[in-house]
């Protein structure tokens, strides 16, 4: 049981937005900053999005972050074959004094 | 370039160890923090510890607490992980991620090695 709540599952068809969510605490999100990583399987994770809502250099604007109080979501636009991959959410949680994740919401492009 | 990449991964007893290696370069090692990450078969993420540039900080997930211990060698760029009492719920892929400055994210990552713990 992670202590981030992520769906399972998303989808959408390419040209479409979906947007995925994360779930903490006010020990966690509430107070911290929201990471989001991609994961190709078999592949190393890829830092995608930090501190809420900023993209790395070479990360598409198509990516975007945002918080609101104990939540985040991860918005993906003009939705491609090549994103489809597992995308999780980690932040800095104060209580445990540890960084946590999301379990991972495994997107498909119909 | 930056580059992280692990080895010492291997196949070990329920209660062996095993010691895990990152060698780092392409970036200025010391002005870093460094912090493992493994992932089960099948599953998510988790985090297993991390270290401070110079190494007086460590911190470690209550699962691993007492069983493993971070550590660094700034002169030779390397980041270690040592792991005693194994279990097999340790069996993973680890990787070794550097922690960018000013709370930026795990930005590089390594290809990752496999540790499995079976009789």
């Amino acid at each position: 049981q992670s202590v981030l709540t992520q769906s399972l599952s998303a989808s959408g068809t390419p040209g479409q937005r979906v947007t995925i969510s994360c779930s903490g605490s006010s020990s966690n999100i509430g107070s911290k900053s929201v990471y989001w990583y991609q994961q190709i399987p078999g592949t190393a994770p890829k830092l995608l999005i930090y501190k809420n809502n900023q993209r790395p250099s070479g990360v598409p604007d198509r990516f975007s972050g945002s918080k609101s109080g104990t939540s985040a979501s991860l918005a993906i636009s003009g939705l491609r074959s090549e994103d489809e991959a597992d995308y999780y959410c980690a932040t800095w949680d104060a209580s445990l004094g540890a960084w946590v994740f999301g379990g991972g919401t495994k997107l498909t492009v119909l | 370039e930056v580059q992280v990449v692990e080895s010492g991964g291997g196949l070990v007893q329920p209660g062996g160890s095993l010691r895990l290696s990152c060698a780092a370069s392409g970036f200025t090692f010391s002005s870093h923090w460094m912090t493992w990450v493994r992932q089960a078969p099948g599953k998510g993420l988790e985090w297993v510890a991390n270290i401070n540039e110079d190494g007086t900080v460590k911190q470690y997930v209550d699962s691993v607490k007492g069983r493993f211990t971070i550590s660094r060698d700034n002169a030779e760029n390397s980041l270690y992980l040592e792991m005693n009492s194994l279990r097999a719920d340790d069996t993973a892929v680890y990787y070794c991620a550097r922690e960018e400055v000013d709370s930026s994210g795990f930005d590089y990552w390594g290809q990752g090695t496999v540790v499995t713990v079976s009789s």
